[in-house]
C-alpha cells in the first residue's frame, strides 16, 4: 500500500513571495490533515478536511495560508506572502475517517524562508 | 484544550541500556494516548496507541507504555536500545469525542543512542 505522498521535499523561498506544497493520501482516506513543524517543536494543526469540506481550520493563519481538497483527494496548501516565521516543516496527514485514531503522515516539505 | 509535556527534550543514552522516555498531558475530557517516532528528513511514525483496556501498551521494534490515569502520564520504554533507535519522538492525545477532534502533540524528545 502507497503512504502519503508529499511535493516538493525541500523549497527555498525569499519572504513575499507564494509557495503551494501538494499532498496525496493514502487511497481510501476520507480525512486528510495539514500540519506545521517548526524546529524543535511538535506538529501543529494547521486545517482538517473530511473529504471535500473543512472540519477544523481554527488555527490556520487565513490572511496568507489557504488549503483546498476540491475532488476530495489531494490537497494543496498555499502561502501568499510568505513570513520568515512560516521556515518550517509541513506535513501532511490522512486517515480513514474521523473517528478512525491513526494517522498516517507523509515525509513532509522542508520550507525554509529567507 | 488539552497539552502534552515532554520533560526531556534529549535523551543520550549508551547502547543495550533501558530508556524511559516520560510524557505527562493535561485534558479537561478523556482522550486517547499516542507515541510517534520521527526518524531525521521523514515523516511522523506510529509506535504505539492507547484506547483502552490494558494499561501497558505494547508496539513497534520493542518499544511499550503505560497509561497512568492518577498521574496523566504515558511514558515510553525500551528494555535495550540500538542504535538504530536514535530519533525524535512524540506524545500526542486526541479527545476520545467531539466534532472537531485534533492531535496534540508534545515538543519532542530526541533519544539519541551511543556506542
Amino acid at each position: 500500500e502507497a503512504g502519503v505522498a508529499q511535493s516538493p521535499r525541500y523549497k527555498i523561498i525569499e519572504k513575499r513571495q507564494s509557495v503551494a506544497f501538494w499532498c496525496n493520501p493514502i487511497s481510501g482516506h476520507a480525512t486528510l490533515y495539514w500540519y506545521q513543524q517548526i524546529l524543535g517543536q511538535g506538529p501543529k494543526l494547521l486545517i482538517q478536511f473530511q473529504n471535500n469540506g473543512v472540519v477544523d481550520d481554527s488555527q490556520l493563519p487565513k490572511d496568507r495560508f489557504s488549503a483546498e481538497r476540491l475532488k476530495g483527494v489531494d490537497s494543496t496548501l498555499k502561502i501568499q506572502p510568505a513570513k520568515l516565521e512560516d521556515s518550517a516543516v509541513y506535513l501532511c496527514a490522512s486517515s480513514v475517517g474521523q473517528t478512525n485514531n491513526e494517522q498516517f503522515f507523509g515525509p513532509g516539505t522542508r520550507l525554509t524562508v529567507l | 484544550a488539552q497539552s502534552v509535556t515532554q520533560l526531556d527534550s534529549q535523551v543520550p543514552v549508551f547502547e543495550e541500556a533501558p530508556v524511559e522516555l516520560r510524557c505527562n498531558y493535561s485534558s479537561s475530557v478523556s482522550v486517547y494516548l499516542f507515541w510517534y517516532v520521527q526518524y531525521p528528513n521523514q515523516g511522523l511514525q506510529l509506535l504505539l496507541k492507547y484506547l483502552s483496556g490494558s494499561t501497558l501498551v505494547k508496539g513497534i521494534n520493542g518499544f511499550e507504555a503505560e497509561f497512568n490515569k492518577s498521574q496523566t502520564s504515558f511514558h515510553l520504554r525500551k528494555p535495550s536500545v540500538h542504535i538504530s533507535d536514535t530519533a525524535e519522538y512524540f506524545c500526542a492525545v486526541i479527545p476520545r469525542s467531539g466534532s472537531a477532534r485534533q492531535l496534540t502533540f508534545g515538543s519532542g524528545t530526541q533519544l539519541t543512542v551511543l556506542p
